[in-house]
């Protein structure tokens, strides 16, 4: 079993604040990375799909980037707000198909 | 907006039951997957399905598991003999391509007593 470690675990933040998460994978066998945002009584939806290494992908005020020789990912969410709160995984795929998830970083936005 | 769509959201079965899940995958999509997390532990991949067929499964996914897609359209996890600790919420998803985005269903919440 192919280890998948986020950092933090949870996060507390006010609103306004920018914030960022660590994601770690193996630096072995990479085929691609998700990042996806599970709300509360929602399933996960992708926020970004990441192949390359150096890649930067923006979707308004996140972003995230790459890297695939050291084996990790950076998720950044500029001025947070209360809507952000949310569990934000990663997905380290391995070997085209099979998805290895990391535990996910709480994310609470206070107003 | 095309959704995957699980049914029941919830079940609870007697040890040693067989229970079957279903899911219907987004139309146009191609890969099918079984996922699960047990109350407090990260998500775990179980299997992916393309072409009729298993395409990975994972160290959990053993022979008291199986897949199928019987119909086209919809994508079945059956569990022959349940124990106590398959209790899990157990998440479906589809994507497009190989390593494309999955879309997750809601879930179905399986309670073994």
């Amino acid at each position: 079993i192919l280890n998948v470690e986020q950092s933090p675990q949870s996060l507390h933040v006010q609103e306004g604040d920018s914030t960022n998460f660590t994601c770690s994978f193996p630096s072995s066998n990479f085929y691609a990375l998700h990042w996806y945002r599970w709300e509360t009584a929602k399933s996960p939806e992708a926020l970004f799909v990441m192949t390359l290494n150096g890649d930067e992908k923006k979707k308004g005020r996140i972003s995230a980037t790459l890297n695939t020789k050291e084996g990790y990912s950076y998720l950044y969410i500029k001025g947070s707000q209360p809507e952000d709160s949310a569990t934000y995984l990663c997905a380290f795929i391995w070997n085209f198909n099979k998805f290895y998830f990391g535990s996910g970083t709480k994310l609470n936005v206070k107003p | 907006e095309p959704e995957v769509t699980q049914t029941p959201s919830h079940q609870v079965t007697q040890m040693g039951q067989e229970v079957i899940l279903r899911c219907v995958p987004i139309s146009n999509h191609l890969y099918f997957y079984w996922y699960r997390q047990i109350l407090g532990q990260k998500v775990e991949f179980l299997v992916s399905f393309y072409n009729n067929e298993i395409s990975e499964k994972s160290e959990i996914f053993d022979d008291q598991f199986s897949v199928e897609r019987p119909d086209g359209s919809n994508f079945t996890l059956k569990i022959r003999s349940t124990k106590l600790e398959d209790s899990a919420m157990y998440f479906c998803a589809s994507s497009a391509g190989w390593g494309a985005e999955a879309f997750f269903g809601q879930g179905t919440r399986l309670t073994v007593v």
